[in-house]
């Protein structure tokens, strides 16, 4: 039972590259989100999506973009890569109850040089 | 949904009981009380929820005041895998899951 994974787990960019971060959830959860985590501080919510096909911003969305195809994948894409955007990216998925948690992948870590 | 204040760090002996604390002062009727908690640079686990009444797992236990205005988490007998950040969420919003800057718990041998 895979749960959430996500894609990759390291990465380098030089800045103005572009990249795609994949979540993948095998849990058939219609609820998926992206975070961004930097040094010492909490998790902020770039953004999210309440099922397939639909996307809304969170708390941080500029310079990311997301995309949500299949129900079980959930895509974030840096364009033009900058260092403000070096940090640890999380992503989590739940079930559309009310009273649900929410399980989240091990992080991607990238670093934009 | 409702703002939460958490300490920003306790201390903790191993095989002591770890009481964390939450204010959500503004919180309404229909919001539940959740935590998690990040071990260092993994991904954040859920522990407990609860509405009301006090809840039990595994892994801790939730007290949640009559009020609903405070809430404690409790490790009943910490160890040191237990050190972590730890995140009291209060949520009434369908989708949205929002983290403040939660409490760091350190267990000392």
């Amino acid at each position: 039972n895979a749960g959430v994974t996500q894609t990759p787990k390291f990465r380098v960019l030089k800045t103005g590259q572009s990249m795609t971060l994949l979540c993948a959830q095998d849990m058939n959860h219609e609820y998926m989100y992206w975070y961004r985590q930097d040094p010492g501080m909490g998790l902020r919510l770039i953004h999210y999506s309440v099922g397939e096909g639909t996307t809304a911003k969170g708390e941080v969305p500029d310079g990311y973009n997301v995309s949500r195809l299949k129900k079980q994948n959930f895509l974030l894409g840096l364009e033009s890569a900058a260092p403000s955007q070096t940090s640890v990216y999380f992503c989590a998925s739940r079930r559309t109850e009310m009273n649900t948690e929410a399980f989240f992948g091990q992080g991607t870590r990238l670093t934009v040089v | 949904d409702a703002k939460t204040t958490q300490p920003t760090s306790m201390d903790c002996a191993e095989g002591r009981a770890a009481n964390l604390p939450c204010n959500h002062s503004t919180i309404s009727g229909n919001e539940y009380v959740y935590w998690y908690r990040q071990i260092h640079s993994q991904g954040p686990q859920y522990i407990i929820h609860g509405l009301k009444n006090n809840e039990t797992n595994e892994m801790a236990s939730l007290i949640i005041t009559e009020d609903r205005k405070s809430s404690t988490l409790i490790l009943p007998h910490a160890t040191l895998r237990d050190t972590a950040v730890y995140y009291c969420i209060v949520r009434v919003n369908d989708y949205k899951l929002s983290f403040g800057a939660g409490t760091t718990v350190t267990v000392r041998a």
